[in-house]
């Protein structure tokens, strides 16, 4: 069985804080991963994803994430946040079907 | 306008009645899904066709059925053995079983 693990449900900044949620997956083979976004009101969308080549992808609105593959890990970053970055972020790994995350509600604060 | 089409956006129903939602795709993907999102649960998947007249169980898949006779559509039937039949139901696609998803804006089940 796959699952997904987002350490940290809730998380507080300060506008221009650097960020950083996690994401870890349990899977034996070859995996895509994804990290969607749900602003509030809205529909999830996309912000990034990796199928293979350069672990270290670049999303829309300045995300990036890296994947670790001897850490099974595929953290999401942002280098300074802004208000509008206020949603709930979700974790997503594509193997078995698409399994997602709990989720992160990330507030910022102005 | 191409896009994932989830109606009705509210539903209320009487306890013991079964509820179907709508989900239609017109981005000729052939993977569709429905998850259910509660607060502080995240996604959880309820069911996930790969092509037509197929669909698999996902990890809450009790109470539930499905159906594809089309490509395009995969409507869910939340029925009266569900339990706690109340939350926010998201229908997705994506061109092929593990790639990126497209989401619907969501139906929200009220039952009452």
């Amino acid at each position: 069985a796959q699952s997904v693990s987002q350490h940290n449900h809730h998380v507080i900044l300060s506008e221009a804080a650097s960020l950083e949620l996690g994401c870890n997956y349990s899977y034996g083979g070859t995996v895509n991963l994804f990290w969607y976004v749900q602003y509030p009101g809205q529909h999830l969308q996309l912000l990034l994803k990796y199928f293979s080549g350069d672990p270290l992808v670049k999303g829309i609105k300045g995300f990036e994430a890296e994947f670790i593959k001897s850490k099974f890990s595929f953290n999401l970053r942002k280098p300074s946040v802004q208000w509008s970055d206020t949603a709930e972020y979700f974790c997503a790994l594509g193997a078995d079907g698409l399994t997602f995350g709990k989720g992160t509600h990330l507030i910022i604060q102005p | 306008d191409g896009g994932i089409t989830q109606s009705p956006k509210y539903l209320f129903r009487k306890e013991g009645q079964n509820v179907t939602l709508s989900c239609e795709q017109n981005l000729n993907h052939d993977a569709m899904y429905w998850y259910r999102q509660d607060p502080g649960q995240g996604l959880r998947l309820i069911y996930y066709s790969q092509i037509v007249n197929d669909f698999q169980k996902g990890d809450i898949a009790e109470g539930y059925s499905v159906s594809r006779e089309k490509k395009e559509s995969f409507p869910l039937t939340v029925t009266s053995a569900q339990k706690n039949p109340t939350a926010f139901y998201l229908c997705a696609s994506s061109m092929f079983r593990n790639t990126e998803a497209f989401f619907g804006q969501g139906t929200r089940l009220t039952v009452v």
